[in-house]
C-alpha cells in the first residue's frame, strides 16, 4: 500500500500524560499537512510542513503540541499533557508539490481518548 | 476567516433517488473547491474537485457538482444514489495562493441510503 500510513490507529492514555503519533505520508510527497476532527465536525486544520520546515501553525495548536518532520520524511505529532478536550481524529495529509492541483491524500488517522 | 456551511447534516434517502447536498463559503478572492467522501470504517477521498475552467465538474462514481461564484456554492448532486453511497461527505476550500494549500472544511453532511 502506497498511501499515507498513521500509527497507531487508536491510542487511549490517561489525563495529564503525553503521547505522539506518528504520520508516513506517500513517498515522493513533500507537503505534509496535521488536521484535527472531533465529533460532528469537518477536519480542522493544525499545521503544515514543506520538507522538513513547518511553515503554518494554526492557534488550535497550544503549547501543550509540537510537530516535527526531521527529515523531511514521517512526521510525528506530540501532546504533552493530555486533557480530554484533547480527544479527537488526528488526521494526517500530504501533497506533491509538482502536482498540478495539490490534491492532498488522508491518511486512515488515529483515534485518541483521553480519560 | 474563511468558513464553510453545509446545509443539512443528515440526509435519509431510498435507493434511486437524486441526491444534492449545499455547500457555500464565505471568501472574496480565487478559490479551489473540493468534496471528499468517507465511507464507514475509511479514510477521506477525494470524490471531486474544482479548479479552474467549466464550472460542473464530474467526480467519480456519477458525482457531479457545480460552482456557482455568485452565490459562493458548490453543490454535490448524483442522479440516483445507491446504498453504497451511504457515507459523510464534506465540502471544503482552500484559498488560492499558488502554493500550499490548507483546507477549510464544512461540518459534513452524513447520508444513509436505504435500500
Amino acid at each position: 500500500d502506497t498511501g499515507v500510513s498513521q500509527d497507531p490507529r487508536h491510542k487511549i492514555t490517561k489525563r495529564g500524560q503525553n503521547v505522539t503519533f506518528r504520520c508516513d505520508p506517500i513517498s515522493e510527497h513533500n507537503r505534509l499537512y496535521w488536521y484535527r476532527q472531533t465529533l460532528g465536525q469537518g477536519p480542522e486544520f493544525l499545521t503544515y510542513f514543506q520538507n522538513e520546515a513547518q511553515l503554518e501553525k494554526s492557534r488550535l495548536l497550544s503549547d501543550r503540541f509540537s510537530a516535527e518532520r526531521p527529515k523531511g520524511s514521517f512526521s510525528t505529532l506530540e501532546i504533552q499533557r493530555t486533557e480530554q478536550g484533547d480527544s479527537a481524529m488526528y488526521l494526517c495529509a500530504s501533497s506533491s508539490r509538482t502536482g498540478a492541483d495539490n490534491e492532498q491524500f488522508f491518511g486512515p488517522g488515529t483515534r485518541l481518548t483521553v480519560l | 476567516a474563511q468558513s464553510v456551511s453545509q446545509h443539512n447534516h443528515h440526509v435519509i434517502l431510498s435507493e434511486a433517488a437524486s441526491l444534492e447536498l449545499g455547500c457555500n463559503y464565505s471568501y472574496g478572492g480565487t478559490v479551489n473547491l473540493f468534496w471528499y467522501v468517507q465511507y464507514p470504517g475509511q479514510h477521506l477521498q477525494l470524490l471531486l474537485k474544482y479548479f479552474s475552467g467549466d464550472p460542473l465538474v464530474k467526480g467519480i462514481k456519477g458525482f457531479e457538482a457545480e460552482f456557482i461564484k455568485s452565490k459562493f456554492s458548490f453543490n454535490l448532486r448524483k442522479p440516483s444514489v445507491q446504498w453504497s453511497d451511504t457515507a459523510e461527505y464534506f465540502c471544503a476550500v482552500t484559498p488560492f495562493s499558488g502554493g500550499y494549500n490548507k483546507l477549510i472544511f464544512g461540518a459534513g453532511t452524513r447520508l444513509a441510503v436505504h435500500p
